[in-house]
């Protein structure tokens, strides 16, 4: 069954320091995705990207961060200058879109940790 | 804004009883619903969702959930708890007409099954 890869599957970096977060979604799916969920709090979503480029992002989604896909295959979020505060499991997700709604596929996740 | 409500965050049942976890949406137009369990230290699983038609939804796992437009709610239920049934529960939307598709979660219900 197809399913969504992500790697690493754990990163622990200092404060400043730039991170890739790296997701291979479904093969042909064509909408993608990452939320994140701090420890104890509920999943949030930050960007979609369709058709190579950012469709909707949200408040938390800002400058520090980017979305690329680089190569056809690879998703990949970037985080500019980590913050304590970015500590969380982030998730890639993606939908294989179309005429009527399907359902989103998640990746098992990357847990970051900004020390 | 779309919001998601679960009441609960934490539902205690014993191993045998009726599992109900509560989840409302604020829309006037009712959006895509959905259920997602997430095990410790895992992505996110789809249980069950609810999109068109039949208002009463069956998912995996004996899982299932009705959607009520005059309450807003999507409330979910299994008839009989079983111990692997022990995980977080989030109930996500995703507005209707939203070209993005993102999903807005809930807090998240912790099912905790006693034997």
């Amino acid at each position: 069954e197809p399913e969504v890869t992500q790697t690493p599957s754990h990163q622990v970096t200092q404060m400043g320091q730039e991170v890739i977060l790296r997701c291979v979604p479904i093969s042909n799916h064509l909408y993608f995705y990452w939320y994140r969920q701090i420890l104890g709090q509920k999943v949030e979503f930050l960007v979609s990207f369709y058709n190579n480029e950012i469709s909707e992002k949200s408040e938390i989604f800002d400058d520090q961060f980017s979305v690329e896909r680089p190569d056809g295959s690879n998703f990949t979020l970037k985080i500019r200058s980590t913050k304590l505060e970015d500590s969380a499991m982030y998730f890639c997700a993606s939908i294989a879109g179309g005429a009527s709604y399907n359902e989103q596929f998640f990746g098992p996740g990357t847990r970051l940790t900004v020390l | 804004a779309q919001s998601v409500t679960q009441l609960g965050s934490h539902v205690s049942v014993s191993e045998g009883a009726l599992v109900l976890l509560r989840c409302n949406y604020s829309s006037s137009v009712p959006p895509y619903l959905f259920w997602y369990v997430q095990y410790p230290n895992q992505g996110l699983q789809l249980l069950l969702k609810y999109t068109t038609g039949a208002t009463l939804v069956k998912g995996i796992n004996g899982f299932e959930a009705e959607f009520k437009k005059s309450e807003t709610s999507f409330h979910l239920t299994k008839p009989s708890a079983h111990m692997s049934d022990a995980a977080e529960y989030f109930c996500a939307v995703t507005p209707w007409m939203d070209s993005s598709y993102k999903l807005i979660f809930g807090s998240g219900t912790r099912l905790l099954v006693r034997p």
